[in-house]
């Protein structure tokens, strides 16, 4: 089956700092892929849309200078944390897609965000 | 808006017993409706979807759910549920048509005792 490779799956770094967490989708190309984020317990918060080629669609409330988004390439995507602090710890989640509503989305492992 | 709401947090069977999982949603058209299974510290695995047609899907791992219009429900059934069930189970919609801007439920820890 498709398989959506997320890179690092965990990640500790200091505040202030600046992370990149990749999406990669290993067997198909992916038009589209969402970032979701996953507080402790509770659901998936669907952060952001982004199509190849073209600027992230980004949820009410998700600050796109923060969480910046690029999908360069039909297989990869990534999420950028700038000027990480601890509140922004967190699982972040991706997904990836052909791109037609019909397909499903096939979701990454996740990466476990800790800000000290 | 759309949402959905699962009525329970957490939940405990005996191993070989049946479950069911509630999911209500709320959504203004035809609803694409999914249930999704997490592990620890993982992503998401399909376990069935309803688009359209026979209001019973079937799913991956034994596992199946009835859409009811009239309820605005899609609750996941397993007539015996096995250890390796014991999970975190999301209901969800597609907001956006089909499998585009999935909304979440909150979830649904499911627990298996020996």
């Amino acid at each position: 089956g498709a398989v959506v490779s997320q890179h690092p799956s965990w990640v500790i770094c200091k505040s202030g700092t600046s992370v990149k967490i990749e999406c990669r989708s290993l067997d198909f190309q992916a038009t589209t892929m969402f970032w979701y984020r996953q507080f402790p317990k509770q659901s998936l918060m669907l952060m952001a849309t982004s199509n190849e080629g073209s600027k992230a669609t980004y949820e009410q409330g998700v600050e796109k200078d923060k969480f910046l988004i690029n999908h360069a390439s039909l297989t990869l995507s990534t999420l950028t944390v700038t000027s990480a602090h601890p509140e922004d710890s967190s699982f972040y989640i991706c997904s990836a897609t052909p791109g037609q509503s019909n397909q499903p989305q096939h979701f990454g492992d996740g990466t476990r965000l800790s800000i000290l | 808006a759309q949402s959905v709401t699962q009525p329970d947090i957490h939940i405990t069977v005996s191993e070989g017993a049946s479950l069911e999982l509630r999911c209500n949603y709320s959504y203004g058209a035809t609803p694409y409706l999914f249930w999704y299974v997490q592990s620890p510290g993982q992503g998401l695995q399909l376990l069935l979807k309803y688009f359209s047609g026979d209001t019973l899907v079937q799913g991956i791992k034994g596992f199946e759910a009835e859409f009811k219009r009239s309820q605005s429900s899609f609750n996941l059934r397993k007539p015996s549920v096995h250890w390796s069930d014991a999970a975190e189970y999301f209901c969800a919609v597609g907001a956006g048509g089909g499998y585009n801007k999935l909304i979440f439920g909150a979830g649904t820890r499911l627990a298996v005792h020996p």
